[in-house]
């Protein structure tokens, strides 16, 4: 089954201790890309990867981090949660070359930062 | 640049009447256009989507979205309601001119089905 698999689904953490939530694809794509989602402001990107060791900043990258290694995987790494980065994230990912490729979207990480 | 907005962040309606989510957007290339729609403790899912040809798209679960370059608009439609289509609703638009895939997302809206 064709998926977008986040992990952990759910984290309660304290500020400063460093987390990674990871994604992985099985599709093959090229693009993977990480949003966050905020009552009332949608779904803004945070980065983005158009291929291996290639990935670039969204719209709100403050506070973020991210690799790309692997084509399956695209991590996000918080090297020092902040109680404004308590949010839902979701990866996302799909074929490069075309605009009109709709993207796969994981479940969801639900992250607070206390 | 870009932009998605969502008119009513909340609709609601009863189960078996009309559903009509309203879509605007700006850019200054030709869009491409989505609609997805997020279950509770799910991700996004995606109902349809406009590139280019017909502008009336149909999509997943008897929804249809008509694209309207003269009023930029975009707006989500279903015939009659049924409770499982209660959920959030964005509407997204790519940047067809950019090098980045990025969705610009509306705010959404929370579509309530009364039984």
């Amino acid at each position: 089954e064709a998926q977008v698999t986040q992990n952990p689904r759910y984290l309660i953490t304290v500020t400063g201790k460093k987390l990674t939530v990871t994604c992985s694809q099985n599709m093959n794509h090229e693009y993977m890309s990480w949003y966050r989602q905020d009552p009332g402001l949608g779904l803004r990107q945070i980065y983005y990867s158009m291929n291996v060791e290639v990935t670039d900043k969204g719209d709100v990258p403050e506070g973020y981090k991210v690799s790309r290694k692997e084509k399956r995987n695209f991590p996000l790494i918080l090297e020092s949660p902040s109680p404004n980065q308590t949010s839902l994230y979701f990866c996302a990912s799909s074929f490069a070359g075309a605009f009109n490729q709709p993207q796969h979207f994981g479940d969801g990480t639900r992250l607070s930062i206390l | 640049a870009q932009s998605v907005t969502q008119l009513g962040s909340h609709v609601s309606v009863s189960e078996g009447a009309l559903v009509l989510l309203r879509c605007n957007y700006s850019s200054s290339v030709p869009p491409y256009l989505f609609w997805y729609v997020q279950y509770p403790n799910q991700g996004l899912q995606l109902l349809l989507k406009y590139t280019t040809g017909a502008t009336l798209v149909k999509g997943i679960n008897g929804f249809e979205a008509e694209f309207k370059k003269s009023e930029t608009s975009f707006h989500l439609t279903k015939p009659s309601a049924h409770m499982s289509d209660a959920a959030e609703y964005f509407c997204a638009v790519i940047n067809s001119g950019g090098s980045n895939y990025k969705l610009t997302f509306g705010k959404g809206t929370l579509l309530t089905v009364n039984p």
